[in-house]
């Protein structure tokens, strides 16, 4: 079946280090994919989608690139602020009108 | 601007109250919604799957009478935590996802933190 398998966390930086969370995944046929961020107390927030292999999603200074050869979707930062301190998860879309499947979410810690 | 609403944001209420938590698509027609639980530190489970004019579709494990789901318009959906217990405590998230492709993310309501004393 499909399934999504992120690093596990806390991923603990500095402010201005280069941030990479890893994500792969199992799927038939051509998923799309995400990344949510939510932030302590708060719902999920989309933050970058792609759907299509060779696709990147950006946003915020993240990124992700839809490597259907390694079936991955690792996110990406170059230089990580206090304010993205959240749990950052990695989902996957496989048919229109379904739940996405998360995976287990990463926790982001940054320090000033 | 959000495009789910979720209201209430906490409850904090007696053993033995049952607890209405209410799920609005504000930007699309949303037949179909779907209502996860948050436990702390923890990912998300998917409770159930609500569709709009019928039965919604539990998970395994998740008690049907215990967490009733009500989906009666295209923007709205409702889950009644019914006698409510300390172990329901929680925070439980509503969403939802436009229809047609699988390219479509899903939107989160902002969450309920819901307190049994």
């Amino acid at each position: 079946g499909n399934s999504v398998t992120q690093m596990e966390g806390p991923v603990t930086l500095s402010e201005e280090a280069f941030l990479t969370i890893n994500c792969t995944y199992t799927a038939t046929g051509y998923p799309s994919l995400f990344w949510y961020v939510q932030y302590p107390g708060e719902g999920l927030q989309l933050l970058l989608k792609a759907t299509k292999a060779d696709d990147k999603g950006s946003n915020k200074g993240f990124e992700a690139t839809y490597r259907k050869e390694t079936t991955s979707f690792h996110l990406e930062k170059g230089s990580v602020q206090v304010s993205d301190s959240a749990v950052y998860f990695c989902a996957l879309g496989a048919q229109a009108g379904t739940a996405l499947i998360f995976g287990k979410g990463t926790t982001l810690s940054v320090s000033s | 601007g959000a495009v789910v609403s979720q209201h209430p944001s906490r409850v904090i209420c007696k053993s033995g109250t049952s607890v209405k938590i209410e799920c609005r698509s504000l930007d699309f027609q949303a037949t179909t919604m779907f209502w996860y639980r948050q436990f702390p530190k923890q990912s998300l489970m998917l409770m159930a799957t609500s569709n709009e004019g019928s039965k919604a579709t539990y998970e395994q494990g998740v008690e049907k009478d215990k967490f009733l789901i009500n989906h009666a318009s295209l923007t709205l959906s409702t889950l009644t935590v019914t006698s409510a217990h300390p172990e329901d405590s929680s925070f439980y998230i509503c969403s939802a996802r436009r229809e047609g492709l699988s390219n479509q993310p899903q939107h989160f309501g902002d969450g309920t933190r819901l307190s049994i004393l």
